[in-house]
């Protein structure tokens, strides 16, 4: 079955530490998207990223970075420097195109990751 | 601006009575969905949709309905709402093949 796995429930870092949040995924699709997401305290979802299968070249952002490995199915974020800012709940996903009873384009998510960055 | 618009944002309501929480998106995608997200539990699939009058169960159905008579509105129905429906709810809609989802604000729901 398709299944997103995070296993750090929570982390706690002092500002200006790095820290990388791991994202292991799995999947019988040949074609498939892996998406970060992050909640703050208000609730809604942001978007940060998206890796489609075939790139597996890592990204940088400003202070993020993902690093992508099909051969251990991990698709991992890191936070440089963090900052107070930083502090929320991440969510890894992964979007499902098809499965038993047909044509489908369901996201997928771990269980979150609750980041605190303490000042 | 391209957007899934959800209302209300917070509700609280008493056991059975029926409500609605309403999810519109401007984009023409051909997907949408609704997802709840409890603690440790992450985000689950509620219903989908493929596109208008095509509707199907996700992870976590009971207790649920949907309709998708027109293609921007996805409406979500909890006809009963019980306490275990106290949740965060998301709209998302998306286009084919899981390139991206625009997901909505969420909805806070408690039943008492």
């Amino acid at each position: 079955a398709q299944k997103v796995t995070q296993a750090q429930t929570e982390i706690s870092v002092v500002e200006k530490e790095d820290v990388t949040l791991d994202c292991v995924y799995e999947t019988r699709d040949t074609t498939y998207y892996l998406f970060w997401y992050k909640q703050p305290p208000s609730g809604e979802l942001v978007f940060l990223i998206r890796r489609n299968s075939f790139d597996e070249q890592n990204e940088i952002s400003g202070r993020y970075s993902w690093n992508f490995q099909k051969s251990t199915s991990s698709f991992n974020f890191t936070i440089t420097a963090s900052q107070v800012v930083d502090s929320a709940v991440y969510f890894c996903a992964l979007s499902e195109t098809m499965n038993y009873g047909g044509a489908t384009n369901k996201l997928i998510f771990g269980t979150g990751t609750l980041l605190a960055v303490q000042p | 601006e391209a957007q899934v618009t959800q209302n209300p944002r917070y509700l609280i309501t008493v056991t059975g009575k029926k409500l609605t929480v309403t999810c519109s998106q401007n984009m023409n995608h051909e997907y949408m969905s609704w997802y709840r997200q409890d603690p440790g539990l992450g985000l689950r699939q509620i219903y989908y949709s493929m596109n208008v009058e095509v509707t199907d169960k996700g992870d976590v159905p009971e207790g649920y309905k949907v309709s998708r008579k027109e293609k921007r509105n996805f409406p979500l129905i909890l006809e009963s709402p019980s306490p275990n429906q106290t949740s965060l709810y998301f709209c998302a809609s998306s286009p084919r093949g899981g390139r991206g989802y625009t997901f909505g604000s969420g909805t806070r729901l408690t039943v008492v």
